[in-house]
């Protein structure tokens, strides 16, 4: 079945440690993004890609980096430089067009301990 | 900066009620929304899509206001499993190619008592 997977689901870092979370999908799409979303709080985009080798930042991008080297894969690395990083992580993927909205990976919880 | 604002509620109904949420959005320019459906800690999954002046799938009903930039979301007949964040959502198509982001309101919780 095509969809999209988050690892890990929980993940506890320490701090001035960086960590990755990863996504991958297989449902062919060209666009990932990368959202947080705090308890009783909106999603807020980090960062998005709209093709291979390429990526913007999002809202709230200061603290993260992102890769996209395959279509397939779009890890974020929440880096040290992020001073409050305790958040669902959430990521999204979609096509061109407008029937479809996003589709969400199941969303990595990080905790700093 | 392009906003879409909701009722954060909670709206706490009895099973069996019809309840309505609405959300206004600034992006005039929008031409399709979503509402999602988030329950808790789990992520946003696609209830409806909002083309032209409205939707009906089942007991759930989008409709569309373009004058007034808001689009509403009825649910009719509420179930306890209706319980759930519902999260407004706007497409912006500025960047192009069919390529285009979201803008996710905060969402307005939901919770159908027994």
């Amino acid at each position: 079945d095509g969809g999209i997977t988050q690892s890990p689901k929980y993940l506890f870092r320490k701090e001035g440690q960086n960590v990755t979370l990863s996504c991958e999908q297989n449902l062919n799409h060209d666009a990932m993004y990368w959202y947080r979303q705090d308890p009783g709080q909106g999603l807020r985009l980090i960062y998005y890609s709209q093709i291979v080798n390429d990526f913007q930042k999002g809202d709230i991008a200061e603290g993260y980096s992102v890769s996209r080297e395959k279509k397939e894969s779009f890890p974020l690395t929440v880096t040290s430089a992020q001073k409050n990083p305790t958040a669902f992580y959430l990521c999204a993927s979609s096509s061109p067009g407008q029937s479809y909205g996003y589709t969400f990976g199941s969303g990595t919880r990080l905790t700093v301990v | 900066r392009k906003e879409v604002e909701q009722d954060p509620g909670p709206f706490n109904v009895p099973e069996g009620a019809t309840v309505a949420f609405n959300c206004t959005y600034s992006n005039s320019a929008s031409q399709s929304f979503f509402w999602y459906r988030q329950d808790c800690r789990k992520e946003p999954k696609l209830l409806m899509s909002v083309y032209s002046s409205g939707n009906e799938d089942g007991r759930f009903t989008a409709q569309l206001n373009r004058a007034s930039q808001y689009i509403s979301l009825l649910i009719r007949d509420s179930k306890l499993s209706d319980s759930a964040t519902y999260l407004c959502v706007v497409p912006d198509f500025t960047s192009g190619a069919g390529s285009y982001q979201l803008t996710f309101g905060k969402g307005t919780k939901l919770s159908v008592i027994p």
